[in-house]
This record gives C-alpha cells, sequence and structure tokens, in this order.
C-alpha cells in the first residue's frame, strides 16, 4: 500500500524566506513522486515530479523537491517565499515504475501563507 | 486552449436529484480520471479508464457512474444525490498509466 504524510497543515513564512514544505511516503514498490499546487478556487497544477532519474527535482516558479530514499523523503524548497506562492500545495505518490496502479494517493496538503 | 475543461463549474441542487458532471480534455490522452475533493481539501481518486476501458474503481457509491463515449470524455452521473456528495470533482487526463496527470478547473457541487 501507498501512502504519503505531509507534515504541517499550515506553515507560514515571510517574503523572500526559504520555503521548506515537507512530505514523506511509504511505497512498497519504487514510487513516482509529484508535488502540485492548487491556487484559491482553482484545479491543481503540476509543480514537479520525480520518476526515478535525478534525486534533485527542478520545478516551476524556483520550487525544487530532492528524493531521499534513506529517509523515505520528497520534501518540497524554494530559496525566496515570493506573495504569489500562498497556495495549498499537495504531495502524491503513484505507483511508480512496475507498480500496479496508476492512481495518485495524496497528502492532506499543506496551506502555505507568505507574509509581507 | 483549455487543455482539461469541465463543466459545469458550480452546480447547487437539491437532495435526491441526478446530476451530471462533464469533462473533456484536447490533450490527445488516453487515461482520465476523476477525484473527489472534500470540505478539508483531502483529494481521493473515485474513477480512472484507459482508451474507454474503466480500470480504477475505488469504492465508490454506486450512485456514481462514469461514462466514457470517446477517448476524449469522461462523464461522471450522480444518482439520488446526497448531502455528503457536495465537494469539488476534479477530471484529470494522462497518456497513459503511470504518466503525469493534468487537472481540469474542478466543479463545485453543493447538496441542499
Amino acid at each position: 500500500a501507498q501512502s504519503v504524510t505531509q507534515l504541517g497543515s499550515h506553515v507560514s513564512v515571510s517574503e523572500g524566506a526559504l520555503v521548506l514544505l515537507r512530505c514523506n511516503y511509504s511505497s512498497s514498490v519504487p514510487p513516482y513522486l509529484f508535488w502540485y499546487v492548487q491556487y484559491p478556487n482553482q484545479g491543481l497544477q503540476l509543480l514537479l515530479k520525480y520518476t526515478s532519474a535525478a534525486t534533485l527535482v527542478k520545478g516551476i516558479n524556483g520550487f525544487e523537491a530532492e528524493f531521499k530514499k534513506s529517509e523515505t523523503s520528497f520534501h518540497l524548497t524554494k530559496p525566496s517565499a515570493h506573495m504569489s506562492d500562498a497556495a495549498e500545495y499537495f504531495c502524491a505518490v503513484s505507483g511508480g515504475y512496475g507498480g500496479a496502479t496508476n492512481k495518485l494517493i495524496f497528502g492532506t496538503g499543506t496551506l502555505l501563507a507568505v507574509q509581507p | 486552449d483549455t487543455a482539461v475543461s469541465q463543466t459545469p463549474k458550480y452546480l447547487v441542487t437539491q437532495m435526491g436529484n441526478d446530476k451530471s458532471i462533464k469533462c473533456e480534455q484536447n490533450l490527445g490522452h488516453d487515461t482520465m480520471y476523476w477525484y473527489k475533493q472534500d470540505s478539508k481539501k483531502f483529494l481521493k481518486i473515485m474513477f480512472s479508464y484507459n482508451n474507454k476501458e474503466l480500470i480504477i474503481n475505488e469504492t465508490v457509491p454506486n450512485r456514481f457512474s462514469p461514462k466514457s463515449p470517446d477517448k476524449a470524455h469522461l462523464n461522471l452521473h450522480i444518482n439520488s444525490l446526497e448531502l455528503g456528495d457536495s465537494a469539488v470533482y476534479f477530471c484529470a487526463s494522462s497518456t497513459g498509466p503511470q504518466e503525469t496527470q493534468y487537472f481540469g478547473p474542478g466543479t463545485r457541487l453543493l447538496v441542499l
């Protein structure tokens, strides 16, 4: 079975500060991992994904995430927060190569607030 | 230019009614999905179709019936709506199983 845990349902940072959103996963097969962002009243937009290539994945809007198998983590970071980064962020896992299913298992989300 | 579109965007209806939500993708993808996002923002897959064939059917009440008339469309019909069906329903598509899923803007359903 696969699962995702996002630590911290709410994270608040100051504009210009480092953003760190935590995600730990559990998977019985090599996983594919994703970060999606949801702006208010909108759909989900893919930020980045890990599919067993480079462990450091760069995404859109200056975000990146590092896959650490030993820690079963896939934390999302951005060096300098911008007001426009305020949104809900979801980490998700799928079966990956050899996995039996293509469904995305989502974490519970982290609401990022950016203070001026 | 919308990649994955859903209609309607908002749906307010009475308990017991039957309603449908439509989804269309113009990406040429073979796989489509329905997800439900509850009031706590938790997202859970409901169904997935690959080349018009149902491949994922989670534990969803049989009042929910997906229909895929062709690869570009996946509609969701809900019978006898209940208060607990109030949620945001997202459609998504991908080039195939295991590939990146692209989401529509969501349909906000409110059952009164």
